[in-house]
């Protein structure tokens, strides 16, 4: 079943912006990570932040966690037009068989 | 070094042909998995498997059937091909499905185009 639900759909931006992506979920989780999908490739591991983590940093990302809110944001700082891509978030749901359930994804364009 | 690869990468056939994917991972990993990304970018999990034994088994029909010679090979057969299995096919891998906080290794992705 779907879990993460990525907020906005799409999202254009200027080169040197900041990018925010939201995601909700619907049930408790164990983890909660970020994926990134170029175009017409596979989807490559961004980040992931623990259950009992508030925010992770890693380069120009940014992930916070609310699991009161049951919802997490990706920050990308100064994107680049490289940062162009959709972005999915991924949560590993306690006590499911589903390992990691992904959302449908968010289109990021960063003009240059 | 490609670590999750999958052949072939596009692949157009007519409906009611059989056919199938390929995927190895050079990791190391024990489990694998078949992903399908549908065209509104919606990613479901098809199968898993774990150490060549079978895990998850979603809702797909048994028109498909996967099939683990090795921890480090994870095919994908199908059968009698439908308009509606066009899509995006991804393989990926894991350490190993127990612990939590796994990351997921995906290969590039099969198009098929069924028509």
């Amino acid at each position: 079943s779907q879990q993460g639900e990525e907020d906005p759909q799409a999202l254009s931006i200027q080169e040197g912006e900041n990018a925010t992506m939201n995601c909700s979920y619907k049930t408790s989780i164990n983890n909660l990570q970020w994926y990134r999908q170029n175009s017409g490739r596979g989807l490559v591991h961004l980040i992931l932040i623990r259950s009992n983590e508030r925010e992770k940093h890693s380069g120009r990302l940014r992930v916070t966690l609310d699991t009161s809110k049951k919802s997490s944001s990706l920050l990308i700082t100064a994107s680049r037009a490289a940062d162009t891509a959709s972005y999915f978030c991924a949560t590993d749901p306690q006590g499911g068989s589903e390992k990691l359930v992904f959302g449908k994804g968010m289109k990021l364009t960063v003009n240059p | 070094d490609t670590a999750v690869s999958q052949t072939p990468k596009y692949l157009v056939t007519q409906m009611g042909n059989d056919k199938s994917i390929k995927c190895e991972q050079n990791l190391g990993h024990d489990t694998m998995y078949w992903y399908k990304q549908d065209s509104k970018k919606f990613l479901k999990i098809m199968f898993s498997y774990n150490n060549k034994e079978l895990i998850i088994n979603e809702t797909v029909p048994n028109r498909f059937s996967p099939k683990s010679p090795d921890k480090a090979h994870l095919n994908l057969h199908i059968n009698s091909l439908e308009l509606g299995d066009s899509a995006v096919y991804f393989c990926a891998s894991s350490q190993d499905y127990s612990g939590s906080g796994n990351t997921i290794y995906f290969g590039e992705g099969s198009w098929l185009t069924v028509v």
